[in-house]
């Protein structure tokens, strides 16, 4: 079973420009998830998809970042300016419709952006 | 809402020595999970333990649901260990996680 996949591995860009992520979760799994992790921390949710429904962005800073799951397979998460304090790794996770109910999460490789 | 914490923040320690690592949380849940953060940045799961023990080659797990806590065990370390240990307890449909305990193996 293929794993979560996501690109890019590694972004540099300079503050206020736009970025892009893209992720492909597990096939079959109904639930997509996007973390943000800060260097020393421990991920933080930034929205939830259930199908192409969001479930939950309330820590999603949507002045400047937007997601969209368009036909509820793969998710892309934009950021729109960047900011320096931006920097960090972005991850995907998915889990199946059951799994989630128990909050079993599997994730991807990560996408480290760095905003200088 | 749910506290997690983990002990020790950090850990180093010689190729071949055991450890445990352990994370407390501070109410009821309906999952636990270990992941080892590699240097890469990569999150494995390591184990799903709600409550129990269980055993993956040199890694166990034991989640002690009516006291809060579980314990991870790494018997016979070796270098490709090191990296971040993050518990992770499930509450309304999310994870929160603790602050990670930081294994360093030297050879």
């Amino acid at each position: 079973e293929a794993g979560v996949a996501q690109s890019p591995r590694y972004k540099i860009i300079e503050k206020r420009q736009s970025v892009a992520f893209w992720c492909n979760p597990i096939s079959g799994h109904a639930t997509l998830y996007w973390y943000q992790q800060i260097l020393g921390q421990g991920p933080k949710l930034l929205i939830q998809f259930q199908n192409n429904g969001v479930v939950d962005d309330s820590q999603l800073p949507k002045d400047r970042f937007s997601a969209e799951r368009l036909k509820g397979v793969d998710s892309t998460l934009k950021i729109q300016p960047a900011k320096l304090e931006d920097s960090a790794v972005y991850l995907c996770a998915s889990s199946s419709r059951l799994a989630a109910l128990y909050n079993e999460q599997f994730f991807g490789p990560g996408t480290r952006l760095t905003v200088l | 809402g749910i506290q997690v914490e983990q002990s020790p923040p950090d850990l180093i320690l010689q190729e071949g020595a055991n450890s445990t690592l352990r994370c407390n949380f501070s109410d009821s849940v309906n999952n636990l999970q270990w992941f080892h953060q590699n240097p890469w940045g990569q999150l494995i799961n390591l184990f799903y333990i709600p409550s129990g023990t269980k055993q993956n080659g040199r890694l166990s797990a034991t989640t002690v649901a009516t006291e809060r806590y579980s314990l991870l065990y790494i018997s016979s370390s070796q270098t490709t260990d090191s990296g971040v240990y993050f518990c992770a307890v499930g509450s309304n449909y999310q994870l929160i996680w603790g602050a990670g305990t930081k294994l360093i193996i030297k050879p």
